[in-house]
């Protein structure tokens, strides 16, 4: 079947480094992509969205870059923090669903 | 706003036990869904409902039982309690967009034990 799926299940950097997380989907009808960011022991937090008709989209710190020729999403972070620490997940959806799929997660360990 | 709110945070059950997990909304959403998270894992949905009255299957349903009789509450059932639903459970809501998109906002989890 469909999936939303991870390239990475850990990442670790030095604070101050720039982070990469990387989610690759399969669902080619997906046309709204979102990253989550859950820190220990609290439910996932909303960071940025991306649609289908977007190659790339800037928050605070935060970069999401789609690819939808290879089915590729990716979460860029600036400047990691030890708060950035958590796990990340992707999530897509279709226009006219009423659920999100999510990937796996990738843990993100900032060291100071 | 208070968003999410789920109780209990903590629950330890024995085998055979039931319960219900409580989870209530103050944003006016219509979709609300359940998930559970296993250790080191993403979020299996287990139940989802589009509106008061109106609910249905997710990924892993199978063990729970879920009601909606109201927009801002959506109880999650367990009736015989299995170490197999050892996991943290996360209440979610949306109100999707206009082109139908559907980004999701979570409660803090209840964290529950079956011995």
């Amino acid at each position: 079947g469909e999936s939303v799926g991870l390239h990475l299940p850990t990442l670790s950097v030095q604070e101050g480094d720039n982070s990469i997380i990387n989610c690759a989907y399969s669902n080619s009808a997906s046309d709204y992509f979102i990253w989550y960011k859950q820190e220990s022991g609290k439910g996932p937090q909303f960071i940025i969205d991306i649609r289908s008709n977007m190659d790339k989209r800037q928050g605070q710190r935060v970069t999401v870059l789609l690819n939808k020729t290879v089915k590729h999403l990716s979460l860029q972070i600036a400047a990691t923090q030890p708060g950035d620490s958590a796990v990340y997940f992707c999530a897509e959806n279709r226009s006219g669903y009423s659920t999100l799929t999510f990937g796996k997660g990738t843990m993100l360990l900032v060291s100071p | 706003n208070a968003g999410v709110t789920q109780t209990p945070k903590f629950r330890i059950l024995k085998i055979g036990q039931s319960m219900t997990l409580q989870c209530t909304q103050d944003m006016n959403h219509n979709y609300m869904y359940w998930y559970r998270q296993d250790p080191g894992m993403g979020l299996k949905l287990i139940y989802y409902s589009v509106g008061a009255g109106i609910t249905d299957k997710g990924e892993v349903p199978n063990g729970y039982n879920v009601s909606r009789s109201t927009t801002e509450d959506f109880p999650l059932r367990l009736e015989l309690a299995a170490p197999s639903q050892t996991s943290v459970y996360f209440c979610a809501s949306s109100y999707p967009g206009g082109s139908g998109h559907n980004e999701q906002f979570f409660g803090p989890g209840t964290r529950l034990t079956v011995l």
